[in-house]
């Protein structure tokens, strides 16, 4: 059975700190790998990582992902209040189908 | 800039009711989706549509109907409602099939 794993489930930090996300997976026929940030509603989109090895950045975030190791790290540099959400990782399976992970609810504090 | 519009932020309806969840996007996207979102299980696929009036199943079909009329417009039918459906419904496009998906704001439902 396709499963994603993120951890940890949750994370306090204090602005300033630096925080890895993790995403793990087992799914058939390998896609994609993308990373999506959600505070109060909808989901928005960080990365899409297709390949290994190649570093994805934006500004204080960046991802990489490990095909043979199956997993994807996601980094914030020096956080911010406003860095403060779930961030959600999902993996593309075969034709159609993403499946999510359950979320890392990350709180940066002031 | 691509925007995806759900009918309500917030809808109440009673165990049987028929209730209606519509989706709007702008962009042209082929490819629209139905997840709902509950906590420890994150988002699951209910129903998908790849073209009008083309709808493939999801994960959790199961209690749901979906209607794809027109491209920009996909709605997700409860038939009769249940309390198991009580969640946050999202709504997503894409222009690729397995590309970045454009989500709606949500539509939290809660079945009484």
């Amino acid at each position: 059975e396709d499963k994603v794993v993120q951890s940890p489930l949750s994370l306090v930090v204090h602005e300033g700190d630096t925080v890895t996300l993790n995403c793990s997976y087992e799914v058939t026929n390998f896609r994609s790998l993308l990373w999506y940030k959600q505070e109060k509603k909808a989901p928005t989109f960080l990365f899409m990582l297709t390949s290994s090895g190649i570093e994805k950045k934006s500004g204080r975030l960046s991802s990489i992902l490990d095909k043979k190791e199956l997993f994807s790290i996601l980094n914030i540099t020096a956080t911010q209040t406003g860095d403060s959400a779930v961030y959600l990782c999902a993996v593309g399976s075969g034709t159609y189908k993403y499946i999510f992970g359950t979320g890392t609810r990350l709180k940066v504090l002031a | 800039d691509v925007k995806v519009t759900q009918s309500s932020r917030y809808l109440v309806k009673r165990t049987g009711e028929k209730v209606f969840l519509e989706c709007v996007q702008d962009m042209d996207h082929e490819n629209m989706f139905w997840y709902r979102q509950d906590p420890g299980l994150g988002l699951r696929l209910i129903y998908f549509s790849y073209d009008v009036k083309m709808k493939e199943k999801g994960d959790i079909p199961e209690g749901y109907s979906v209607s794809r009329e027109k491209k920009e417009r996909f709605s997700l039918i409860l038939e009769s409602a249940s309390t198991n459906q009580t969640s946050m419904y999202l709504c997503a496009s894409s222009l690729l099939f397995l590309g970045e998906q454009y989500f709606g704001p949500g539509t939290r439902l809660t079945v009484t």
